[in-house]
């Protein structure tokens, strides 16, 4: 695809379910990175991937959190035994992180809104 | 590791009136700068970057500044408009290409 795609785009689960929330990353992008986000909060990171390596994961907020990313491409992020707190929306972002100069634009989906009840 | 202050948290201009948004960064390292543009309901997009090698780079309406030995860059936006409007998040990279973010600035343009 053109984007980097999430999936659901929305996701309503009944509080003590798992979830699974799944990233599909712009193609050739080694970059790869996991956010949470709440009604009119900043970005709170929860994980980074570089290829399908986490050299950063200290955002994880609590052991039922985890993410793996498979084939330097597609990334999951799980959510065990969910919380009301866990709600929020979910962005994923890829970039090619060691182009030519370094870093270039990172790229994000369009969320996945969890909604714990 | 790397950690970026963004300021201020809030911030209202009049229209037409210009705004500057600044963030500072700890890692000299650092090479490479983004701002983000996030409306509301919508995923951040990029509006404009700067590299370590150059100072100041404008488009159109908006530019980055960075100095490099204070550590600080900063957002410039003239001539506001009703549409921008949003959330603005800077952005640098740490040692290991990863990008750390700020906190985010609310833009409200008044009319």
């Amino acid at each position: 695809g053109a984007g980097v795609s999430q999936s659901p785009s929305n996701k309503v689960t009944e509080k003590g379910k798992d979830v699974e929330l799944r990233c599909d990353p712009i193609s050739g992008h080694t970059a790869l990175y996991w956010y949470r986000q709440s009604l009119g909060q900043g970005l709170e990171f929860l994980i980074y991937f570089q290829g399908n390596s986490a050299p950063d994961k200290s955002g994880l907020p609590s052991d039922r959190f985890s993410a793996e990313r498979t084939g330097g491409s597609v990334s999951t992020l799980t959510i065990q035994r969910t919380q009301q707190e866990d709600s929020a929306v979910y962005l994923c972002a890829s970039s090619l992180a060691r182009g030519l100069g370094g870093n270039t634009e990172a790229f994000f989906g369009q969320g996945t809104r969890l909604t714990v009840v | 590791g790397e950690n970026v202050e963004q300021h201020p948290s809030t911030l209202s201009v009049q229209e037409g009136d210009s705004a500057v948004i600044k963030c500072t960064y700890s890692d000299s390292a650092s090479n490479y700068f983004p701002w983000y543009k996030q409306e509301l309901g919508k995923r951040p997009q990029l509006i404009i970057d700067i590299r370590s090698n150059v100072g100041e780079k404008k488009d159109q309406r908006i530019a980055v500044t960075l100095n490099k030995t204070a550590k600080h860059f900063s957002l410039h936006i003239t001539e506001t408009q009703p549409e921008d409007s949003a959330v603005y998040f800077c952005a640098a990279t740490s040692s290991n290409y990863q990008l750390i973010w700020g906190a985010g600035t609310k833009l409200i343009i008044k009319p």
